[in-house]
Formats: structure tokens, C-alpha cells, sequence
């Protein structure tokens, strides 16, 4: 079935540093990648839509400039946080769809700001 | 903007008991997705529904999607404690591309 790989699974980073999560579709090709925000006992939440070779769209509300999502092959999306703070911690999860319908999600990161 | 609103928040079942959870929705949705998520792992796809009323099957695993495409219904017969998660429901407007819309989640928890 599809894999996504998304790494780290878990981060620990200073306060004001860059993390970049990485997420690669290992048998598919994806043109689209979403990348979803969850907060402990809550639902994911939407932040950022990845376009191959194109800017990502972002959600209402989403700092475009503090999560920098570069989509540049079918097969990898980045997701970094610039000059992370503790509100930043959270669980970051990419998702790509294999062309059939549904989607497939990587394993997640927990990043955490001290 | 759109909102799923999934039933119950929570269930404590015993081991061998059948359990029910459903998804609203105040507008249209034309697929409709089923994931289960275990702690500190991305959501894992159970079932997908792309037609109104279709009523969909994945081991014990039953989904249904509404007749008006506001709703579904996720039957998990017979529970075992591995049935333990999270289980989120999840709208599209579009069957194989476009943004997905997730329900705040039934936590389960099965007693052996």
C-alpha cells in the first residue's frame, strides 16, 4: 500500500531555532501534500496545502513566513518552523493521496520547544 | 467554514460489545472517510464512502454514508482491546483530490 515517511518523529528544539520536518511518499507520486497541525485529545487541524513545484496555500490563520512549506519533487514536502517558541509545540502530521481516494498519513512528528 | 460534528466524544465499552459512532455535517460532503489513530501515530484509513447511501464493510468494521451526504455512521462489532484509539471521521468535497475536513474524534476505550 502507500507509504508516507515523515521524519523526525520527535524533536526537541530551543526556543527561537528552525526545525524542519520532512515528509516522502515512497511509492507514489504526489503533486498535493497536506500538512495537519493536532493538539493533545484534539482533532487535526488543517494548516498548509503543498503544491508540487508551486507556492503551498495556506489556512486561515496560518503564518506563512513561520511554517515554510517547500514542495520541490513529487515525492518530498518539507515543513519548517522558523524561530520556534513553546506554542509551537504540537504534533505536525503530512498527508499525500496515492491518486486512489482517501488519504495516506506519515507517522508524525511531536516537536517540542523548551 | 464547514464542520463535522462526530458522537459520541467518547466510549468505554466492554470486550465483545458492538459500538456506534456518527458524523454530522451542516453542509455536503461527497466522500466520506473513516481513520483510526493510536497514540503518537499519524491516522490510518478504515473505510472510504463515495456514494450517498452506500454502506461499506472492512472485517468488522460497517460504514455508512447518508442519504442526504450530511452523514455516516461507523459500526465496530464484536470489540477487542486492539480496537482501542482514536477514531475520526472525515468529509471531502471531492472524491480523490482536495482538502479533507476532520471531526473532533470518539476516543474508545475497550475493558477486557
Amino acid at each position: 500500500g502507500a507509504v508516507v515517511s515523515q521524519h523526525p518523529s520527535w524533536v526537541i528544539c530551543k526556543s527561537g531555532t528552525s526545525v524542519k520536518i520532512e515528509c516522502r511518499s515512497l511509492d507514489f507520486q504526489a503533486t498535493t501534500m497536506f500538512w495537519y497541525r493536532q493538539f493533545p485529545k484534539q482533532s487535526l487541524m488543517l494548516m498548509a496545502t503543498s503544491n508540487e513545484g508551486s507556492k503551498a496555500t495556506y489556512e486561515q490563520g496560518v503564518e506563512k513566513d513561520k511554517f515554510l512549506i517547500n514542495h520541490a519533487s513529487l515525492t518530498l514536502s518539507t515543513l519548517t518552523v522558523t524561530s520556534a517558541h513553546p506554542e509551537d509545540s504540537s504534533f505536525y502530521i503530512c498527508s499525500g493521496s496515492p491518486g486512489d481516494y482517501g488519504y495516506t498519513f506519515g507517522s508524525g512528528t511531536r516537536l517540542t520547544v523548551v | 467554514g464547514q464542520q463535522l460534528n462526530q458522537s459520541p466524544q467518547s466510549m468505554f465499552i466492554q470486550e465483545g460489545e458492538d459500538v456506534s459512532m456518527n458524523c454530522t455535517s451542516s453542509s455536503i460532503f461527497n466522500t466520506w472517510l473513516w481513520y483510526k489513530q493510536e497514540p503518537g501515530e499519524g491516522p490510518v484509513l478504515l473505510i472510504a464512502l463515495y456514494k450517498a447511501g452506500e454502506l461499506t464493510s472492512n472485517g468488522r468494521l460497517t460504514a455508512q454514508f447518508g442519504i442526504t451526504r450530511k452523514d455516516s455512521f461507523l459500526n465496530i462489532s464484536a470489540s477487542i482491546p486492539s480496537d482501542v484509539g482514536i477514531y475520526f471521521c472525515a468529509g471531502q468535497l471531492s472524491a480523490n483530490a482536495g482538502k479533507s475536513t476532520f471531526g473532533d474524534g470518539t476516543t474508545l476505550t475497550v475493558k477486557p
